[in-house]
């Protein structure tokens, strides 16, 4: 049981380079979750998704979009890499005791 | 708004001293849900508590203890005993029930225990 797992663990991008974070979860939950974590910022949500074929912005949406094909699969993209999107992003599932469980993260570096 | 408030930026403590980091809440919900996380030098984030807002009962996990209040709007932490390996940074965050159920983070707290 993998849990949440997230593809790649490190990028270097630079500006203005596309590429899309994979995540997946073999719990069948039904919401998942992206976050990205600055120093001293704690976590915000990009944009979550509440079922399968469903997504929505949270509070970080600009210069990313998401999609939710399949109900295991969240996936992260970034048409036009800016430098201020550097940071680590975190995907994460919700349990039907409302718990999110995250994945290892993945550090991303725009140039 | 919501909003979680972990005031403690770093703590340092040597082995074996016991250590609390605290939080703080808003919200203008009734029903709500608490949660700490530990993140270690590695990097991934390891849930620890999830606490319901009509569940005021402080919990105990081995040298691990939280203390609820909802009169102060707090969700305090408590090692005992602390140990190098609890040396992380520690997030407390706050998840109103709603159709989002988004998790509102502290900024965190980091610990170091030194040996």
């Amino acid at each position: 049981n993998a849990g949440v797992t997230q593809t790649p663990k490190f990028r270097v991008l630079k500006t203005g380079q596309s590429m899309t974070l994979l995540c997946a979860q073999d719990m069948n939950h039904e919401y998942m979750y992206w976050y990205r974590q600055d120093p001293g910022m704690g976590l915000r949500l990009i944009h979550y998704s509440v079922g399968e074929g469903t997504t929505a912005k949270g509070e970080v949406p600009d210069g990313y979009n998401v999609s939710r094909l399949k109900k295991q699969n969240f996936l992260l993209g970034l048409e036009s890499a800016a430098p201020s999107q550097t940071s680590v992003y975190f995907c994460a599932s919700r349990s039907s005791t409302d718990t999110q469980y995250f994945g290892p993260g993945t550090r991303l570096t725009v140039l | 708004a919501q909003k979680v408030t972990q005031a403690q930026t770093e703590i340092s403590v040597v082995e074996k001293e016991d250590v609390t980091l605290d939080c703080v809440y808003e919200t203008r919900d009734t029903t709500y849900y608490l949660f700490w996380y530990k993140q270690p030098p590695s990097g991934e984030l390891v849930f620890l508590i999830r606490r319901n807002s009509f569940d005021e009962q402080n919990e105990i996990s081995g040298r691990y203890s939280w203390n609820f209040q909802k009169s102060t709007s707090s969700f305090n932490f408590t090692i005992t005993a602390s140990q190098v390996v609890d040396s992380a940074v520690y997030f407390c965050a706050l998840s109103e029930v709603t159709l989002t159920d988004k998790l509102i983070f502290g900024t965190g707290t980091r610990l170091q225990v030194f040996p």
